[in-house]
């Protein structure tokens, strides 16, 4: 268990819905980091935040945003779905001063 | 950006054979390389990193090496067993708190 907490585990829904996955990383960490991972793009970064503050973006779609919270914990909202969306959803969490970054179990997200 | 390209993609071995995984990256700036593994449906788990000051590194049956010269580095795994068998992935950073960049993962088969 790395100590960081994804909800929920499994999503299904459907073509030009919203949904919104939750993060919360392990306890003193400051950075949460959201990563996309399908078959055949494999695990690639979206969109990172510290201490409330985005710090950086990849290969986040405009149909997609991020926020963190006072509590730290963090949210990825997904609109406008797409067949092409479904994937498994991962945030890691670190210090923010040190490389390391720990992965929660993901969400699974199936757009039918 | 930074572009990590792993090799083998697949990789199949005899039990207590050894193992060895090759990446390269791109940009010069990265100083942070860190290997996961991830077994099916779970969370991609680290389990072994190497900063640029080093050259290996070794814990139990696992090292990495790195060539900042050639910038590439591997992964080796000795004594393999089935337990091994997962998907493995390297990434590198360019600092701390930065985003990873992962190579696209070679899945190890061990057979018994």
């Amino acid at each position: 268990d790395s100590g960081v907490t994804q909800t929920p585990k499994h999503l299904i829904t459907a073509t030009g819905q919203r949904v919104t996955l939750r993060c919360s990383p392990r306890s003193g960490d400051l950075s949460v980091y959201w990563y996309q991972q399908s078959l055949d793009q494999g695990l690639q970064f979206l969109i990172q935040y510290y201490n409330g503050e985005e710090r950086a973006k990849g290969n986040i779609l405009e149909r997609f945003s991020a926020q963190q919270f006072p509590d730290l914990h963090s949210e990825l909202n997904l609109s406008s779905l797409e067949l092409g969306d479904s994937a498994l959803y991962f945030c890691a969490s670190g210090s923010g001063d040190r490389e390391t970054q720990y992965f929660g179990p993901g969400t699974r997200l199936l757009v039918l | 950006g930074e572009n990590v390209e792993q090799h083998p993609s697949t990789l199949s071995v005899q039990e207590g054979d050894s193992a060895v995984i090759k990446c390269t990256y791109s940009d010069s700036a990265s100083n942070y390389f860190p290997w996961y593994k991830q077994e099916l449906g779970k969370r991609p788990q680290l389990i072994i990193d190497i900063r640029s000051n080093v050259g290996e590194k070794k814990d139990q049956r696992i090292a990495v090496t790195l060539n900042k010269t050639a910038k590439h580095f591997s992964l080796h795994i000795t004594e393999t067993q089935p337990e091994d068998s997962a998907v493995y992935f390297c990434a590198a950073s360019m600092a701390a708190g930065n985003k990873l960049t992962f190579g696209g993962g070679t899945r190890v088969l061990v057979k018994p």
